[in-house]
């Protein structure tokens, strides 16, 4: 059974152009979630996903950033307009149901470089 | 509302001694408590978790932790280091209040000194 899939590993980009993330959740997994984890910090919660829903985005920035789990494909982080402030890394976890018993698996992270 | 605190940013020990990562935590429910680790360019990997069975758990690598709950800690030890545990270490708080609502604390570095 594949762990939790991102790509790309490491993602370069000018200020101003878009910068999408994607990750495939664990075979039977349909919850999903984003962090974002700056230098010298801990990981932060961005948003969580069902398929098909965004079940609660409090921690997504209101402008340029957004995220979608279709019913078919993987889970798409999207950030618009880039700024160097956007230089993290970003880890996606999946679990298989939305209980607090199930652990998250988390995948290797994409790192965002904003030049 | 629920928030975790990790006491120490940094903790440095010799190879072989023990390791003791502390960890506090608020809930308003029932929590579920895990230790990840995540080793430097890495993902995060589970080392262990509590949900409500025995109070003391068992991880991978040696790794255990002790929920105490009229203590509110859930303190992560080892009886003797590996320069291997050297890595990043995060205590994470979820309960079921309405979904699965996770909390990260903020991590501590582990070094271990040959």
């Amino acid at each position: 059974n594949a762990g939790v899939m991102q790509n790309p590993r490491h993602l370069v980009r000018r200020r101003g152009q878009e910068a999408r993330l994607r990750c495939s959740p664990m075979k039977g997994h349909s919850h999903v979630y984003w962090y974002r984890q700056l230098p010298e910090e801990g990981l932060k919660f961005m948003v969580y996903l069902q398929k098909e829903n965004i079940i609660d985005e409090s921690g997504m920035p209101k402008e340029r950033f957004s995220a979608e789990f279709p019913k078919e494909g993987p889970s798409i982080l999207r950030i618009q307009q880039v700024v160097r402030g956007d230089s993290a890394a970003y880890f996606c976890a999946s679990s298989p149901q939305q209980d607090s018993l199930y652990e998250q698996y988390f995948g290797p992270g994409t790192r965002l470089t904003v030049t | 509302a629920q928030s975790v605190t990790q006491l120490d940013s940094h903790v440095s020990v010799s190879e072989g001694t023990p390791v003791l990562l502390r960890c506090n935590y608020s809930s308003s429910y029932s929590p579920s408590l895990f230790w990840y680790v995540q080793h430097p360019n890495k993902g995060l990997q589970l080392l262990l978790k509590y949900t409500s069975a025995a109070t003391l758990v068992k991880g991978i690598n040696g790794f255990e932790a002790e929920f105490k709950k009229s203590e509110t800690s859930f303190h992560l030890t080892k009886p003797s280091a590996h320069m291997s545990d050297a890595a990043e270490y995060f205590c994470v708080v979820t309960s079921s209040g309405g979904y699965q609502k996770v909390t990260f604390g903020i991590g501590t570095k582990l070094q271990v000194i040959p």
